[in-house]
């Protein structure tokens, strides 16, 4: 059966702290999204890690991505409030047709 | 960049009714849209995939005859929910792409059986 877990489910976190959300997969595949979701909102694309060793950041957040051991990491540095939402990873399980199975998502809060 | 839009964004309906939802690429031609459903606090599941011009492929516990797609062109693809009832409340997503490009998604519709 095919799992895309993510730990923790939950994470409350103080401004300015460090913290990492790691997303682990059941089968093979060399590409990995990571998505942001406000509440009632639709999904927000952060980014795309396309193979082995990937490694992507944009301002407080980065993304990695180790293939052998089917794992992705979003490391969050120096947290504020406004990165407070649900982060899902979601692996393309088609080997390249972007045919997408959603993490079971880590809701986010940043306490001031 | 690549828009995609659902519409109606809400909607309340009794039970019994159907409820047509409609997603558009607005700036590409999406040769494949998905529908996806979320329920409040979970992940997205995939519904069904959808090419453009033939039947869509559903997942493993979507009925078929319940949640009907209809993918007619290259930017709008629907979905039906007949005779919603109030376990069919949730949000519904749609995304689409290009070939193997990148999804994109819509912003959602929030559906509402009473």
């Amino acid at each position: 059966e095919l799992k895309v877990e993510q730990n923790p489910l939950f994470l409350s976190m103080q401004e300015g702290k460090n913290y990492t959300i790691y997303c682990n997969y059941s089968t093979t595949s060399d590409r990995l999204y990571w998505y942001r979701q406000d509440p009632g909102k639709s999904l927000e694309s952060l980014f795309v890690l396309l193979s082995n060793g990937a490694v992507k950041q944009e301002g407080r957040l980065m993304a990695s991505l180790d293939t052998k051991a089917r794992l992705s990491t979003l490391h969050i540095t120096a947290a504020v409030h406004d990165l407070s939402a649900t982060y899902f990873c979601a692996v393309d399980i088609s080997f390249g047709a972007n045919n997408l199975f959603f993490g079971t998502g880590t809701r986010l809060t940043v306490i001031p | 960049g690549a828009v995609v839009s659902q519409h109606p964004s809400r909607v309340i309906c009794k039970s019994g009714t159907s409820v047509k939802i409609e997603c558009r690429s607005l700036d590409f031609q999406a040769t494949t849209m998905f529908w996806y459903r979320q329920f409040p606090k979970q992940s997205l599941m995939l519904m069904a995939t959808s090419n453009e011009g033939s039947k869509a492929t559903y997942e493993q516990g979507v009925e078929k005859d319940k949640f009907l797609i209809n993918h007619a062109s290259l930017t709008l693809s629907t979905l039906t929910v007949t005779s919603a009832h109030p376990e069919d409340s949730s949000f519904y997503i749609c995304s689409a792409r290009t070939g193997r490009d990148t999804q994109y998604f819509g912003p959602g519709t929030r559906l509402t059986v009473l």
